[in-house]
């Protein structure tokens, strides 16, 4: 069972553009909620990364916005950029565990 | 450089043969956690450790074995590997439990395993 449910599975935007990926959550015990970035070969790397007191934080072209009571987060990419093409992933962590979501293949078209 | 190892980064092999991927950090780090990564299920958690000799199941432990004997290695065994095992294998590893963006989880580059 998917802890994390993460949309669209895949992404294009022009240059310029805002993607946004989308996650949900059931386990309310989740306290910690990171964004990380893949590219080919590559491992993650984590993004940006919010906790449920807080509702939106940006860093950089990145927002998070968090909707605790809707159980529900998503990334915002402002100004999006072809380096930006990548797979980003969600995930939500309680003590010492993560669970990540399934992903999404975004490509930003120049 | 600040890194996380992981070899072999490609292993083809076949059922039941033992085998061990090693990961390595040398950033003094306590937690170190190995995931899978599969098409269309993300990154899935399979062992992590606190710290050496402290080492607990993530969310899919089955069939698989770790060990922390050291404090900068921590390698993932499959005593007998099957084909269900196939998948991209990404070490990480972190100061306390990777969940301050000042100290997060630095992953290793993969090791793509093919269990025939």
């Amino acid at each position: 069972q998917q802890q994390v449910k993460q949309s669209p599975q895949s992404l294009i935007v022009q240059k310029g553009g805002i993607p946004i990926i989308n996650c949900a959550y059931e386990n309310t015990a989740f306290d910690y909620f990171p964004w990380y970035q893949q590219f080919p070969g590559k491992g993650p790397a984590l993004l940006i990364a919010i906790r449920p007191d807080v509702s939106e934080k940006k860093e950089g072209r990145f927002t998070i916005s968090f909707n605790k009571s809707a159980k529900q987060f998503s990334l915002h990419i402002m100004d999006s950029q072809p380096g930006d093409s990548a797979t980003y992933f969600c995930a939500a962590s309680t003590g010492n565990q993560f669970y990540f979501g399934t992903g999404t293949s975004l490509t930003v078209i120049p | 450089e600040a890194q996380v190892t992981q070899n072999p980064r490609y292993l083809i092999t076949v059922t039941g043969k033992k085998l061990t991927v090693t990961c390595s950090q040398n950033m003094n780090h306590e937690y170190m956690s190995w995931y899978r990564q599969d098409p269309g299920l993300g990154l899935r958690q399979i062992y992590y450790s606190m710290n050496v000799e402290v080492t607990d199941k993530g969310d899919v432990p089955e069939g698989y074995k770790v060990s922390r004997k050291e404090k900068r290695n921590f390698p993932l065994i499959l005593e007998s590997p099957s084909p269900n095992q196939t998948s991209l294998y990404f070490c990480a590893s972190s100061h306390t439990r990777g969940r301050l963006e000042s100290q997060p989880q630095h992953f290793g580059d993969g090791t793509r395993l093919s269990i025939l």
